[in-house]
């Protein structure tokens, strides 16, 4: 069984200030583990994506997420928020068989809404 | 473009009628799946498939019925709809494996009166 928990709901920056978007998983396999971003009204981005290579990962927008697997950790962090980072956030889990190909299910935490003050 | 998309964009039900949702992806990726998002509970699996001919139950498959026919369409039944049902619906698709990460569709926002 897979789940994922994002620790906060919603988080508040100024703009130019560091991120830190936290998120806990459990999974019965190895995961691949996925953050995505939502705008208002639109559909999902892939922001960057885990997948049992480096466990530092970058992604778009000066994203990044480090996997710890010892903490079951895959936070999401951005050295200097943009106003354009202003968005709601989901960190995503997927459990991957033995073999390396995962059963096509995703489990999606509840999300944050990241707020940018100018 | 290639993509995953998703018709219609808008709908509005009454309670007790039925409809398809469609999903279209031209990029031969053999999962698809179907979520529905809902304020304050992420996006939950309806149903999933890993090939033509291969779907599978997720979290919220109740009143929700699929079919795969083909690699590209995989269409979501609403069988009666009800008040419940009311929320916003994705459709995924993506490589065999997953690794390389899930493609969205835009959405269908479904309202049922």
């Amino acid at each position: 069984a897979q789940s994922v928990t994002q620790l906060d709901s919603h988080v508040s920056v100024s703009e130019g200030t560091p991120v830190l978007l936290r998120c806990n998983y459990s999974s019965s396999y190895s995961p691949s583990l996925f953050w995505y971003v939502q705008h208002p009204n639109k559909g999902l981005q892939l922001l960057l994506k885990y997948t049992s290579a480096a466990t530092l990962v970058k992604g778009i927008n000066g994203f990044e997420a480090e996997f710890k697997k010892s903490e079951t950790s895959f936070h999401l962090t951005k050295p200097s928020a943009h106003m354009s980072d202003a968005a709601e956030y989901f960190c995503v889990v997927s459990d991957r068989r033995n073999g390396g190909t995962s059963y096509g299910k995703l489990t999606f935490g509840q999300g944050t809404i990241l707020t940018v003050h100018p | 473009n290639a993509g995953v998309t998703q018709t219609p964009k808008f709908q509005v039900l009454k309670t007790g009628q039925s409809m398809t949702l469609q999903c279209a992806q031209d990029m031969n990726h053999e999962y698809m799946s179907w979520y529905r998002q809902d304020p304050g509970m992420g996006l939950r699996l309806i149903h999933y498939s890993v090939g033509a001919g291969i779907t599978d139950q997720g979290e919220v498959p109740n009143g929700y019925n699929v079919s795969r026919s083909t690699t590209e369409d995989f269409p979501l039944r609403l069988l009666s709809a009800a008040p419940s049902q009311t929320s916003v619906y994705f459709c995924a698709s993506s490589y065999a494996g997953g690794g390389r990460g899930y493609t969205f569709g835009s959405g269908t926002r479904l309202t049922v009166v």
